[in-house]
């Protein structure tokens, strides 16, 4: 049974670095993408990036000047960095386990999020 | 960048009756869609993936369906704890990967 456990800074100041980490227990840590969602007070999922366990990373273009995605195997652990913070940045953060299946016959995929961590709330007030 | 809708934004309904919620992307996306239940303070929850796929332990009355750019969650008999909001969600698998949850959809009690 896989795991995400996360943890981090919850509250921040203006113009900081929001940074926060997962760990995967139980599963495999190749061979999946690992994300990281969050979620304004009230307000619908936005992806902020994802990354592979040899370090490949994908971000959202909405992010991508102040984000930053680390793994480190050796740990199991992947990270996510957002820096100058604003209020904006006030929400619920979650990790989460990411599966591309690629449908070699037809070049279909789809990709799914099957694990998520329980959340982080992450404030920025001054 | 694909875009995705969902409709409508809330959704009444009593204990026992079917609901059917849609999800609209911009441009096609295949089968690429995934549909998350989150219920309040907790952490979304896959339901449904590949479009029509039940994840693992979904009960049978959630089921999804359609391709392209049009998609349908429905949920044959509404449980008290089915209650919540739904997303839909795809993903560009072409530069820049990118996924894209769609505004959800809030299934509350009639």
């Amino acid at each position: 049974q896989v795991q995400l456990q996360q943890w981090g800074a919850g509250l921040l100041k203006p113009s900081e670095t929001l940074s926060l980490t997962c760990a995967v227990y139980g599963g495999s840590f190749s061979g999946y993408y690992w994300s990281w969602i969050r979620q304004p007070p009230g307000k619908g999922l936005e992806w902020i990036g994802e990354i592979n366990h040899s370090g490949s990373t994908n971000y959202n273009p909405s992010l991508k000047s102040r984000v930053t995605i680390s793994v480190d195997t050796s740990k199991n652990q992947f990270s996510l960095k957002l820096s100058s913070v604003t209020a904006a940045d006030t929400a619920v953060y979650y990790c989460a386990r990411g599966v591309l299946v690629v449908v070699a016959a037809t070049s279909h995929y789809y990709y799914y999020m099957d694990v998520w961590g329980k959340g982080t709330t992450v404030t920025v007030s001054s | 960048e694909i875009v995705m809708t969902q409709s409508p934004a809330t959704l009444s309904v009593s204990p026992g009756e079917r609901a059917t919620l849609s999800c609209r992307a911009s441009q096609s996306v295949s089968s690429n869609l995934a549909w998350y239940q989150q219920k309040p303070g907790q952490a979304p929850r896959l339901l449904i993936y590949g479009a029509s796929t039940r994840a693992t332990g979904i009960p049978a009355r959630f089921s999804g369906s359609g391709s392209g750019t049009e998609f349908t969650l429905t949920i044959s008999s509404l449980q008290s704890e089915d209650f919540a909001v739904y997303y839909c969600q795809q993903y560009n698998n072409w530069p820049p990967h990118l996924v894209t949850f769609g505004p959800g959809t809030k299934v509350d009690i009639k």
